[in-house]
């Protein structure tokens, strides 16, 4: 059974950098995209990017400039910086595995999610 | 605004079957079959119920299905039980501006 777990401060001060690792046990990141997702709360969920195992990366065009998405492949996680954070970006954080080995956008395995506030 | 809409709550009463409608465009929902539905209850994980339109996981009742015409997607839910009193979301892969879009959510009630 794959397990995806996120990890990462809870708390981070704005104009700074959000930092998250998602460890991925039960199975190999190989051969699958990973994405980040990210719900407000009291809101809906927003897709942040993907990552496929050999390093592609794909971003929502809303935090481009301001997302990176990186894998290792050697400790089996892959993890996500947003630079520049406001209020705005508060909200629970979640990674998640696409169900096929190709894109189509549906997540089947989801971390528990962590909840980031941007506050001073 | 989401790309996918959906409506905001539906209600129904126990025993009863409701029908969750996503509509999207022929970039995504109407254009390919990689339609999920995730049920999510308050403070938990989202759970995926259905993917590829109409399949699903499993370990997922047979109670929940899905279901697609032209650029609207459907989850309908038999038998509403009390436990499926949730926010559901529909997903669908995309050609446009982000790979993936979602709804906006819906807020089920089992009256």
């Amino acid at each position: 059974q794959v397990q995806l777990q996120e990890s990462g401060p809870g708390l981070v001060k704005p104009s700074e950098t959000l930092s998250l690792t998602c460890a991925v046990s039960g199975g190999s990141i190989s051969g699958y995209y990973w994405s980040w997702i990210r719900q407000p709360p009291g809101k809906g969920l927003e897709w942040i990017g993907f990552i496929y195992y050999s390093g592609s990366t794909n971003y929502n065009p809303s935090l481009r400039n301001r997302v990176t998405i990186s894998a290792d492949m050697s400790k089996n996680q892959f993890s996500l910086k947003v630079s520049s954070v406001t209020a705005a970006d508060t909200a629970v954080y979640y990674c998640a595995r696409d169900h096929h080995g190709f894109w189509s956008g549906q997540l089947d395995y989801w971390g528990q999610g962590t909840l980031v506030t941007v506050s001073t | 605004q989401s790309a996918l809409t959906q409506p905001a709550s539906v209600s129904g009463s126990p025993g009863q079957s409701i029908t969750i409608s996503c509509t999207g465009t022929s970039s995504d929902v109407g254009g390919y079959n990689y339609v999920s539905w995730y049920q999510q209850h308050p403070g938990k994980v989202p759970k995926v119920m259905i993917y590829d339109v109409s399949n699903r996981p499993s370990g997922v009742s047979t109670r929940f299905s899905g279901s697609k015409s032209g650029n609207t997607a459907s989850l309908t839910i038999s038998g509403l039980q009390a436990e499926d009193e949730a926010d559901y979301y529909c997903s669908s892969f995309a050609t446009s501006s982000t790979p993936v879009v979602f709804g906006g959510g819906t807020k089920v009630t089992v009256l």
